[in-house]
């Protein structure tokens, strides 16, 4: 039982590249999250998803897109890569609950990303 | 507006010692309180949650945590600290507008 897996693990790229970051889930959790992880910021919510075909904003979307076609796969997209986007991003998933951000998220192994 | 603390960036203790890890937050309503803990170049684990009912919660690898009100505080605690718990640990909180938010971390060093 694979889980929760993210593809690559690291990634170096150039300014204005176009990079696709990948999340698979084996578990059919119907939500799904975006994280990226900066010193001094903690985790911060790009883009979450709460079944196939349904995406929305985090805390920090600009930059971003994602899509959902389905439900085990959540690709996190940078159309045109920036140096501060270099970070740590997670995927994560959850089951379906009485509430979206109060039970417990599954998190994948991250993916490094260094744009330069 | 919803807040989550952790007040110290680090925390060091001695292998076989009590531990505490902070946590205090502000939010509408009743909270959510969640323990993540990060341990290196891996993905975070959930350790244990607060939903409602007992204040003392338990959660993986002997960790256990308060919900104290009052004070505004979910605390993480361990009895007897292992150099193995060293990683960095994560405060989340969710509120009535249910958006989940995290602490900054703490990193924990456990000395042998």
């Amino acid at each position: 039982d694979a889980g929760i897996t993210q593809s690559p693990r690291y990634k170096i790229t150039e300014t204005g590249r176009q990079v696709t970051l990948m999340c698979h889930q084996t578990w059919s959790h119907s939500y799904m999250f975006w994280y990226r992880q900066d010193l001094g910021h903690g985790l911060r919510l790009i883009y979450y998803s709460a079944a196939a075909d349904i995406t929305d904003k985090g805390e920090v979307p600009d930059g971003y897109v994602v899509s959902r076609s389905k439900t085990e796969n959540f690709p996190l997209t940078l159309e045109s890569a920036t140096r501060s986007q270099t970070s740590v991003y997670f995927c994560a998933s959850k089951p379906v609950s009485s509430g979206m951000h109060t039970d417990t998220q599954y998190f994948g192994p991250g993916t490094r990303l260094t744009v330069l | 507006a919803q807040s989550v603390a952790q007040p110290e960036d680090q925390v060091n203790v001695a292998e076989g010692n009590p531990l505490t890890v902070k946590c205090t937050y502000s939010v509408s309503g009743n909270p959510y309180l969640f323990w993540y803990v990060q341990y290196p170049n891996r993905g975070l684990q959930f350790l244990l949650k607060y939903i409602t009912g007992d204040n003392l919660v338990k959660g993986s690898y002997g960790f256990e945590a308060e919900f104290n009100k009052s004070q505004t505080s979910f605390h993480l605690k361990k009895p007897s600290a292992l150099v193995s718990d060293s990683a960095l640990y994560f405060c989340a909180v969710s509120g009535n507008n249910r958006k989940l938010i995290w602490g900054l971390g703490t990193s924990l060093a456990v000395n042998p």
